[in-house]
């Protein structure tokens, strides 16, 4: 089956304890972008990538980072996680070609106490 | 810079018609989408229309384009409570390095019984 699988679905942790969201697609898609979703202010673009080490800022970049060493696989990294990043966050993936929407992962629920 | 717009909460009753409106800032706007989230899920796609359509209809779903107002609409034919779910308009634009998406804020639907 075609998807988007995010890990982990729910995470709770402190400020300050790095962390990983895992995002893997198996579509064979060149493009990939992280999304928060904070109520009232719908989709917030985080980072995208166009292909394999090719990475850009989107709208809310400060406090993430990202990695696209394959394909199939684009991490969002918290260093050092605080209260206001506590956040639904959206893994998502799309062929890049016209036409094409993305792909969403189910979502990780991200809470920093 | 690129802006969606849409209106945040929609009431109807089951059985009638419901119309989401959104409006977009960008011209270089190649395809707009539609996007439904139910509650505790990832956004699914619904349909799409190419930036120089007019209309297009699929099944319950119509959607309209205004290219010249920059206005793109989603009609639910017959809304049932199962279409309850927040909507997301989203464009794809071209910039300094290829396509990426822009979203609207999201449109609460709730379907009255």
């Amino acid at each position: 089956e075609a998807q988007v699988t995010q890990n982990p679905r729910y995470l709770i942790t402190v400020t300050g304890k790095k962390l990983t969201v895992t995002c893997s697609q198996n579509m064979n898609h060149e493009y990939m972008s992280w999304y928060r979703q904070d109520p009232g202010l719908g989709l917030r673009q985080i980072y995208y990538s166009m292909n394999v080490e090719v990475t850009d800022k989107g709208d809310v970049p400060e406090g993430y980072k990202v990695s696209r060493k394959e394909k199939r696989n684009f991490p969002l990294i918290l260093e050092s996680p605080s209260p206001n990043q506590t956040s639904l966050y959206f893994c998502a993936s799309s062929q890049g070609e016209l036409g094409y929407g993305y792909t969403f992962g189910s979502g990780t629920r991200l809470t920093v106490v | 810079g690129e802006d969606v717009e849409q209106s945040l909460f929609l009431s109807v009753r089951e059985g009638d018609s419901s119309v989401i409106n959104c409006t977009y800032t960008d011209s270089s706007s190649t395809y707009l989408y539609w996007y439904k989230q139910e509650p505790g899920a990832g956004l699914q796609l619904l349909t799409y229309i190419f930036s120089n359509m007019d209309m297009k209809q699929d099944q319950r779903l119509t959607v309209l384009l205004n290219k010249k107002d920059k206005h793109l609409s989603l009609r639910i034919a017959d809304t049932q409570t199962g279409d309850s779910a927040i909507y997301f308009c989203a464009e794809k634009v071209l910039d300094n390095y290829g396509q990426n998406f822009v979203f609207g804020p999201g449109t609460r639907l709730s379907v009255l019984p």
